[in-house]
């Protein structure tokens, strides 16, 4: 899997937009970039995931650059309770089978919403 | 529907115990995967199970671990002859099938002493 780079951390205001960066420059043709995050003490929560359209779904936006090297989530209105670590990560998709599937978690991006 | 359930969610054992977790997958998800997280750090694949297909075990650290899945609903996770190194909490994540995005349970947090 193409390996990723994320800010560690970031702030953002509750109310505001959100934008969480992810650079992929390696990433191949059929590999999908997937969003996750880790809110303290839960299990990882699916966000969104795209190939190279822009996505929305009622959780964020995600934004694929043309050349796909890049992508950004955004959470349009972040509240507190969003306040978690944000994975970005790239991975085969369609049919693929077996260590394919697996997910390949790095350090993220912790993300801080304040008052 | 019910999501991804884990039991127990929190064990605590003493080093040389084997400690068995239990994972249900949300029905129909013929995919399950376990996953290990020590604490500060990111996710580390253990193994992959997909439908009646041999398992992938090619994570899993060494041959204390094991795990077994009956069909496409239950698994566990069994870790003979605990170290203390193996304290973290496991994840469990199933998904439609694979490729598709998974969905993890709350985990089981794993105490050697």
């Amino acid at each position: 899997d193409a390996k990723t780079t994320q800010p560690p951390s970031m702030d953002c205001a509750e109310g505001r937009a959100a934008n969480l960066p992810c650079n992929h420059s390696t990433i191949s043709g059929n590999e999908y970039v997937y969003w996750y995050r880790q809110i303290h003490s839960q299990g990882p929560q699916y966000i969104i995931h795209g190939l190279k359209n822009n996505e929305t779904n009622e959780m964020a936006s995600l934004i694929i650059t043309e050349d796909r090297k890049s992508s950004t989530l955004i959470l349009p209105h972040a509240t507190l309770r969003d306040t978690a670590v944000y994975y970005c990560i790239v991975r085969v998709g369609g049919s693929v089978t077996g260590t394919a599937s697996k997910l390949t978690f790095g350090t993220g991006t912790r993300l801080q919403v304040t008052l | 529907g019910a999501g991804v359930s884990q039991s127990p969610s929190n064990k605590v054992t003493e080093k040389g115990k084997d400690v068995e977790l239990r994972c249900d997958p949300i029905s129909g998800h013929t995919a399950l995967y376990w996953y290990r997280q020590r604490l500060g750090q990111g996710l580390e694949f253990l193994i992959y199970f997909q439908g009646n297909s041999a398992p992938d075990k090619s994570g899993l650290p060494s041959d204390r671990f094991s795990a077994e899945r009956t069909g496409e609903s239950v698994s566990t996770l069994t870790i003979q002859r605990t170290q203390q190194e193996d304290s973290a909490v496991y994840l469990c994540a199933s998904s439609q099938s694979w490729g598709r995005e998974q969905y993890f349970g709350p985990g089981t947090r794993l105490t050697v002493t």
